[in-house]
């Protein structure tokens, strides 16, 4: 089955850059999604990506690499509300939908 | 405010009860789908319903059973409940039947207390 890998947990200090990085298998691979969720809330839609390369969406980008199966969420000049899960999700023959990396964000 | 919504937003109840949960979609989208998160735990995909029809099934449980009605909203009835199914449950919606290639819109949550 389809195996999506990200880190369980990240700090960073408010103001930073944070890289949360994602590898998956690329069998069957259409896109790759990335989500917010901040504790006991719904998730929201972050960015979707399906050819190669960064896209840019204010202090969020990510990035997608289709040969080598990896994806990064960047979030610049970090803020508090940052804090909460990014879920890398796998769009193929199916939607799979990662852990996720709790983001905590110290002042 | 995503523009699906979801009721109750809490529910206790007790082992071997069964619930409902509702879920209406955003204007316009075809597409429900149900979510189920433990404390602390990843998204858990349930079942996909599209314009009516069953379009996908995850990790639901046979005590477990949805459907979606002709005005697009939909039902998630949750029966002999255990103490481990107390969880939140998310619907969500999206415009068409593919799930991998859409962006999916999130109502709050139902958040399930089984005592």
């Amino acid at each position: 089955g389809q195996n999506i890998d990200q880190p369980t947990e990240m700090t960073a200090t408010e103001g930073a850059i944070v890289q949360i990085n994602c590898t998956y298998q690329t069998s069957g691979f259409n896109g790759l999604f990335w989500y917010q969720q901040h504790a006991g809330e719904a998730p929201t839609f972050l960015s979707y990506n399906v050819l190669d390369g960064l896209e840019e969406k204010g202090r969020f980008s990510s990035f997608l690499s289709r040969s080598k199966g990896y994806s990064y969420l960047l979030l610049k000049e970090l803020q508090m509300k940052d804090s909460a899960s990014y879920l890398c999700v796998w769009g193929g023959y199916q939607l799979i939908w990662g852990a996720g990396t709790k983001l905590i964000i110290k002042p | 405010d995503s523009g699906v919504t979801q009721t109750p937003k809490h529910l206790i109840t007790a082992t071997g009860q069964r619930v409902t949960l509702r879920c209406s979609p955003r204007s316009g989208d075809l597409s429900v789908y149900w979510y189920q998160q433990s404390l602390d735990q990843g998204l858990q995909f349930l079942i996909q319903y599209y314009n009516g029809e069953e379009r996908a099934k995850g990790n639901i449980l046979e005590r477990f059973s949805a459907q979606q009605f002709p005005d697009l909203h939909s039902e998630l009835n949750l029966s002999s409940l255990e103490l481990g199914d107390s969880a939140l449950y998310f619907c969500a919606s999206s415009v068409g039947r593919s799930s991998e290639r859409e962006t999916q819109y999130f109502g709050p949550g139902t958040r399930l207390l089984v005592l």
